[in-house]
């Protein structure tokens, strides 16, 4: 059974930063590419970055490029997720999303429960 | 990187069928045969419905369907049923630069 289980959520100042974790098993996590999904209280999705199954090719929405770096380790099965430079409007849960495909095409069959991340003074 | 365009809320009776659309451009939902759809109920993570435009995975009812013309998805439900009553959400492939983009989401209400 596919699992995702989000870790690291919490509230940090303005300004701060904050390092999410996504522990995943049930599957092969190097063969696919992962990402992180957004959900500001009460709005919609967003898709925020993605990594190719080795890590070696990242992607990042332009809200975040620059500011937050996604990362893997595949001798642990985890995924990373650094937020520095945090502003109020990255207050969300944030999601982990498994690709369906070995490609990355934004396609997520399994999905997180999410980690809430609360940026306030 | 702006986002696909849903109608907020749509709503129907048990047993009717009704369509959402979503509305992209010629980069991303009209160039890729990769919009996927997801529900979400309230307080839960998204569930993939429909994938590349109109494939379904295994274990979601065949009363989901989905479709393309030019910049515009679809997804539509027929026989409608209470647990129907989610948010829906496309979403599209938009090139190696901007990856990916999300609509804004619709609230669908079985009346």
């Amino acid at each position: 059974e596919v699992q995702l289980v989000e870790s690291g959520g919490g509230l940090v100042q303005p300004g701060g930063s904050l390092r999410l974790s996504c522990a995943a098993s049930g599957f092969t996590f190097s063969s696919y590419a992962m990402s992180w999904v957004r959900q500001a209280p009460g709005k919609g999705l967003e898709w925020v970055s993605a990594i190719s199954g080795s890590g070696g090719s990242t992607y990042y929405a332009d809200s975040v490029k620059g500011r937050f770096t996604i990362s893997r380790d595949n001798s642990k099965n985890t995924l990373y997720l650094q937020m520095n430079s945090l502003r109020a409007e990255d207050t969300a849960v944030y999601y982990c999303a498994k690709e369906k495909d070995i490609v990355a095409t934004i396609t997520f069959d399994y999905w997180g429960q999410g980690t809430l991340v609360t940026v306030s003074s | 990187q702006s986002a696909l365009t849903q109608p907020a809320s749509v709503s129907g009776s048990p047993g009717q069928s009704i369509t959402i659309s979503c509305t992209g451009t010629s980069s991303d939902v009209g160039s890729y045969n990769l919009v996927s759809w997801y529900q979400q109920h309230p307080g839960k993570a998204p569930k993939l419905m429909i994938y590349e435009v109109s494939k379904r995975p295994s274990g979601v009812s065949n009363r989901f369907s989905g479709s393309k013309s030019g910049n515009t998805a679809s997804l539509t439900i027929s026989g409608l049923q209470a647990e129907d009553e989610a948010d829906y959400y496309c979403c599209s492939y938009a090139g190696s630069s901007t990856f990916g983009v999300f609509g804004g989401g619709t609230k669908l209400t079985v009346l």
